[in-house]
């Protein structure tokens, strides 16, 4: 299968820490990355790899995988991580070269 | 510093063509794959195509295939979409996006502000 599964919506109270998670065979061969985006805005990568954050990522974020889930975690969520969440990763079943989860919605209560 | 700009976004009729642009700087554009990245409104990404830094191989979303090309112009840091027989379900935002050349996967870390593309009668 070339998708990638993720909880439509997750709510964290401000502060608390988050996990949210993205299923599919291709993460057992391929690391995800993780994207944000807030309305009206482009995505931004926030974690990429084994468990990478590109510079002016806070290090609040932090990447996980075990099988084929891959996680992004938030240890302190702030009200400005309010947005969607993508994970990615290749797709190891060669019908293409990516794939997208369906997206998160983040609440921070 | 990175920064992608597409343009060529706008209204067309279904079963039109639409020609998008991503203009590239700020880095070696002829070292890196590109992707294409989509959303329609309200709704999540989809990603659209890929090609390699050297224009070698190019991968498609079944949704696009066989009407959708993807094409670069690295001596002048360009990247392109090439939309035929477009469909009211294409309207989206249009991402241009660069890859990390990363071997353990497929890492999207500069995205474009996006044009949006408008499929109606």
């Amino acid at each position: 299968s070339s998708e990638l599964t993720q909880d439509p919506a997750v709510s964290v109270a401000l502060g608390q820490t988050v996990r949210i998670t993205c299923q599919g065979d291709s993460l057992r061969s391929y690391y995800a990355s993780w994207y944000q985006q807030k309305p009206g805005q482009a995505p931004v990568l926030v974690i990429y790899g084994k468990n990478n954050r590109p510079s002016g990522i806070p290090d609040r974020f932090s990447g996980s995988s075990s099988g084929n889930t891959a996680s992004l975690t938030i240890t302190g969520a702030q009200a400005e991580d309010e947005a969607d969440y993508y994970c990615n990763s290749r797709d190891s079943s060669g019908n293409h070269y990516v794939v997208f989860g369906g997206g998160t919605k983040l609440t921070v209560l | 510093q990175v920064q992608l700009v597409e343009s060529g976004g706008g209204v067309v009729q279904p079963g039109g063509s639409l020609r998008l642009s991503c203009a590239a700087s700020g880095f070696t554009f002829s070292s890196y794959g590109m992707h294409w990245v989509r959303q329609a409104p309200g709704k999540g990404l989809e990603w659209v195509a890929f090609i390699r830094y050297d224009g070698s191989n190019k991968y498609y979303a079944d949704s696009v295939k066989g009407r959708f090309t993807i094409s670069r112009d690295n001596s002048k840091n360009t990247l392109y979409l090439q939309m035929n027989s477009l469909r009211a379900e294409d309207t989206a935002v249009y991402y241009c996006a660069k890859d990390t050349a990363d071997p353990s996967g497929s890492y999207l870390d500069y995205w474009g502000q996006g044009t949006l593309v408008t499929v109606s009668s």
